[in-house]
């Protein structure tokens, strides 16, 4: 199966600021890589999908990139609401996996 | 509105069995790729399993050989089953609509339930 792994595994960053997530691939995923928001006590949310396009209703401050093995979640200006834990997923290949999550929390 | 809904979670004794359900409502339920996927208590989101619309399933690498996955269109109910339980498997329970390919229904617009809880406790 395909490992993700995720860094950092917390980002503490403060409202209005710029918040750059990672997730790197065990092999190619071509451009099937997402990515989803969780917060406390609520199923996640799909963010991002086929690496780039951002799902319905997901503010354009979501952006995603990457190719390939290395991909980037980036909010260009964090918003209160933005502070959870971020979840990218391969779908490339069965079985699907996910990383281990990268907790954003305000400073 | 497209809505999912998980039942038969509760409380296990090790080594027993519980079968998961999940109705959905509101959209063509046959024609999508259906998945559950669990997150133990302060953990993260651990896929389990998926099965398309032609009924093929497939599974975790831990998870093969004591779940097992279906569906009955008729009745737009996916189900779980989890055999030999341990307390590794106590988690919360998602069922999800997880599209892989630009081809399947619902392509880009995932559909979760609230999730079922499964404990595994003597």
């Amino acid at each position: 199966e395909i490992v993700l792994t995720q860094s950092p595994a917390t980002l503490s960053l403060s409202p209005g600021e710029r918040a750059t997530l990672s997730c790197r691939t065990s092999q190619s995923v071509s451009n099937y890589l997402v990515w989803y928001q969780q917060k406390p006590g609520q199923a996640p949310r799909l963010l991002i999908y086929d690496t780039f396009n951002r799902a319905t209703g997901i503010p354009a401050r979501f952006s995603g990139s990457g190719s390939g093995t290395d991909f980037t979640l980036t909010i260009s200006s964090l918003d209160p609401e933005d502070f959870a834990v971020y979840y990218c997923q391969q779908r490339s290949s069965w079985p699907i996996t996910f990383g281990q999550g990268t907790r954003l929390e305000n400073k | 509105e497209v809505h999912l809904l998980e039942s038969g979670g509760g409380l296990v004794q090790p080594g027993g069995s519980l079968r998961l359900s999940c109705v959905a409502s509101e959209f063509s339920f046959s024609n999508y790729v259906m998945n559950w996927v669990r997150q133990a208590p302060g953990k993260g989101l651990e896929w389990v399993s998926g099965i398309d619309i032609h009924g093929s399933t497939w599974y975790a690498d831990s998870m093969k050989g004591r779940f097992a996955i279906s569906r009955d269109n008729s009745k737009n109910t996916l189900y779980l089953q989890i055999n030999s339980l341990r307390a590794a498997d106590t988690a919360l329970y998602f069922c999800a609509t997880i599209a892989p390919r630009p081809s399947d229904s619902g392509y880009g617009m995932d559909v979760w339930g609230q999730g079922t809880t499964v404990t595994v406790s003597s």
